[in-house]
């Protein structure tokens, strides 16, 4: 079964704007990490947030957990067309550190 | 290459014969996962390897499914008897011990079942 679910589904901006996306998971987690996959490179993992952490950058990344509210979201700053692809946060929640993955938010980067 | 591998890529077979694939861990991973991951989902679970010991299956994993890490290096997932249903990219990825830095994938081998 799948626990995080990620909000919008979709979204299409403009290249150098900002780009947010959400995911609520439901039980108590380790941490939680965001992927990238496009057809290139396949799934790429981005960054991995604790749970007793509230904020994280690296890069044009930064993001949030609200574990009161079982929430993250990822925000991308100043988005390039690079940035088009799938991303998908992923929780880890047990003892044997196996992932459960939401469904993802197709991201489109327009010129 | 230091990453991941699958082989093979892409794999088509007719319904009913048996297909395995590979995949070779980044060689310090002690960790290694396999998912599935059908059109517009995320991954799902399947199983996970602890060096050779294979430590959970999830009930995604059929008795038609199996596999395999045989010293702890490489592994393989066969399956066998394969339905329609089986068309689905299988993913495989490696992990150190902890959830540290997150798990690497490989690009993953896109089974069509005809």
């Amino acid at each position: 079964s799948q626990q995080g679910e990620e909000d919008p589904q979709a979204l299409s901006i403009q290249e150098g704007e900002n780009a947010t996306m959400n995911c609520s998971y439901k039980t108590s987690i380790n941490n939680l990490q965001w992927y990238r996959q496009n057809s290139g490179r396949g799934l790429v993992h981005l960054i991995l947030i604790r749970s007793n952490e509230r904020e994280k950058h690296s890069g044009r990344l930064r993001v949030t957990l609200d574990t009161s509210k079982k929430s993250s979201s990822l925000l991308i700053t100043a988005s390039r067309a690079a940035d088009t692809a799938s991303y998908f946060c992923a929780t880890d929640a047990g003892s044997n550190y196996q992932l459960i993955w939401g469904a993802g938010t197709k991201l489109i980067i327009k010129p | 290459d230091t990453g991941v591998s699958q082989n093979p890529r892409h794999k088509i077979t007719k319904r009913g014969q048996n297909v395995t694939f590979r995949c070779d861990p980044i060689s310090e991973h002690n960790r290694l996962y396999w998912y599935r991951q059908t059109l517009g989902q995320g991954p799902e679970f399947l199983t996970y390897f602890q060096n050779e010991a294979q430590l959970e299956k999830s009930r995604l994993l059929s008795d038609r499914f199996s596999a395999e890490r045989p010293k702890g290096s490489f592994s393989t997932l066969e399956i066998q008897r394969t339905e329609q249903g089986d068309s689905a990219m299988y993913l495989c990825a490696s992990s150190v011990l902890v959830g540290l830095g997150g798990a690497f994938f490989g690009q993953g081998t896109r089974l069509t079942v005809v």
